[in-house]
């Protein structure tokens, strides 16, 4: 079975604090992909990685930025918390590439509160 | 540009009926994927189904079923004989066969014991 795990599943941190979100997958997917959820403006995402040391962003990486040292490995960084970025953060994978194999599998999501 | 809308925002029902959950997309390219998600109080969120654009062929899984209609751009899922383990948020999602989704805002459906 594909498996997405991921750090945390709460945090709380305070305003300004830099945060570390780590995700693992364990099924040499290429694609790693960070959302956030909010309620009422479902899954939105922020960065994309399609390969080691490669990002895209999403729709919406300000105030947020990634790492991917390692294949299996995907972490978003939050240089400066502020309160606005409380939220519920999922991390998923996918093969690389076009056709019907790009099926996104997700982790369990921290729950992210900053004070 | 890709749009995908969820335009029920919750949904409520009693155990053993059946509830339709729609889903609308936009999209101007002739290949696309459909997906439904679930999303349990746990948080993970679970593949359902996909479908590409060149199979409106309906499935039907078990309580599960999908009725896919590019006339309408529609993709809606329903569950026949619904169990309280249905409670969930729902998503429908919209992949262009790269590799970004566009999901929709979700369904919030509770089933009433």
């Amino acid at each position: 079975d594909v498996k997405v795990t991921q750090s945390s599943r709460y945090l709380v941190k305070r305003t300004g604090e830099k945060v570390f979100l780590e995700c693992v997958q364990d099924m040499d997917h290429e694609n790693m992909f960070w959302y956030r959820q909010d309620p009422g403006l479902g899954l939105r995402l922020i960065y994309f990685s399609y390969d080691v040391k490669m990002k895209e962003k999403g729709d919406i990486p300000e105030g947020y930025s990634v790492s991917r040292e390692k294949k299996e490995r995907f972490s978003l960084i939050l240089e400066s918390a502020s309160t606005n970025q409380t939220s519920m953060y999922l991390c998923a994978s996918s093969l690389w590439g076009t056709g019907a194999n790009n099926e996104q599998f997700f982790g369990p999501g921290t729950r992210l509160t900053v004070l | 540009a890709q749009k995908v809308t969820q335009a029920q925002t919750e949904i409520s029902v009693v155990e053993k009926e059946d509830v339709t959950l729609d889903c609308v997309y936009e999209t101007r390219d002739t290949t696309y994927y459909l997906f439904w998600y679930k999303q349990p109080p746990s948080g993970e969120l679970v593949f359902l189904i996909r479908r590409n654009s060149f199979d409106e062929q309906n499935e039907i899984s078990g309580r599960y079923s999908w009725n896919f209609q590019k006339s309408t751009s529609s993709f809606n899922f329903t569950i026949t004989a619904s169990q309280v383990v249905d409670s969930a948020v729902y998503f429908c999602a919209l992949s262009l066969g790269g590799n970004q989704f566009y999901f929709g805002t979700g369904t919030s459906l509770t089933v009433i014991p």
